[in-house]
């Protein structure tokens, strides 16, 4: 079974930090990575997509780099905002049909 | 209406009622999804449809059904469900299986 573990589970930090989001994922075949936002009650909203082929991808304050061989992504989060403050998610995908998310990193950015 | 909608976002219901779970998607996209976001669990990815077609189902129980009558709109028929069915259910489109997904602010389901 496809395992997707993000570390940590929960984080804080004072507004204007740089922070790291980890996701771990036991197959390094994937297809693509994507990273996501969720805010309490809501649904998710879409930040980045990685293709295998990639390396990383940006948008903004957030860069994603992806290490199939280690099978690993981090998502990097410059001068965080307390705007920022939600639920991250990851989620591999293998053959395109499916998609295996992570439990999440619980961001907290405190003014 | 823009990007992805969902119908109605909070639902009540008891064991042996028959409810409908509606999404619909403003982006011209061929592919669409139905998630379940339990409390503490990742995300369980429930069906997909491509064109149309279901082109996955894990093991996902029959009372759970749905339908995609096209592109736009995607359907989840519940019946006698059972109170570990309460969750957040999602949907889900991109514009073929897998490219990026966009996500409704999905249903919060009940089970009583």
């Amino acid at each position: 079974k496809q395992e997707v573990t993000q570390i940590p589970a929960a984080l804080s930090v004072p507004e204007g930090e740089n922070l790291v989001l980890n996701c771990s994922f036991t197959d390094s075949a994937i297809y693509n990575l994507q990273w996501f936002r969720q805010d309490p009650g809501k649904g998710l909203t879409s930040l980045l997509l990685i293709q295998s082929s990639q390396r990383e991808q940006t948008s903004g304050r957030l860069n994603a780099s992806l290490d199939k061989s280690s099978g690993r992504s981090t998502l990097y989060i410059a001068a965080s905002q307390p705007g920022d403050s939600a639920t991250y998610l990851c989620a591999v995908s293998y053959t395109g049909n499916q998609f295996y998310f992570g439990t999440g990193t619980s961001l907290t950015v405190i003014p | 209406e823009t990007g992805v909608t969902q119908t109605p976002r909070h639902l009540v219901m008891g064991m042996t009622n028959k409810k409908s779970l509606k999404c619909e998607q403003h982006l011209g996209h061929n592919a669409m999804y139905w998630y379940k976001q339990s409390a503490k669990k990742p995300l369980e990815l429930m069906f997909v449809y491509s064109l149309e077609e279901r082109v996955e189902n894990n093991s996902v129980p029959s009372r759970f059904s749905p339908e995609c009558p096209n592109s736009s709109h995607l359907f989840l028929h519940l019946h006698t469900l059972q109170p570990e069915d309460s969750a957040l259910y999602l949907c889900a489109s991109s514009q073929v299986t897998g490219t990026e997904q966009y996500f409704g602010p999905g249903t919060r389901l009940t089970v009583t």
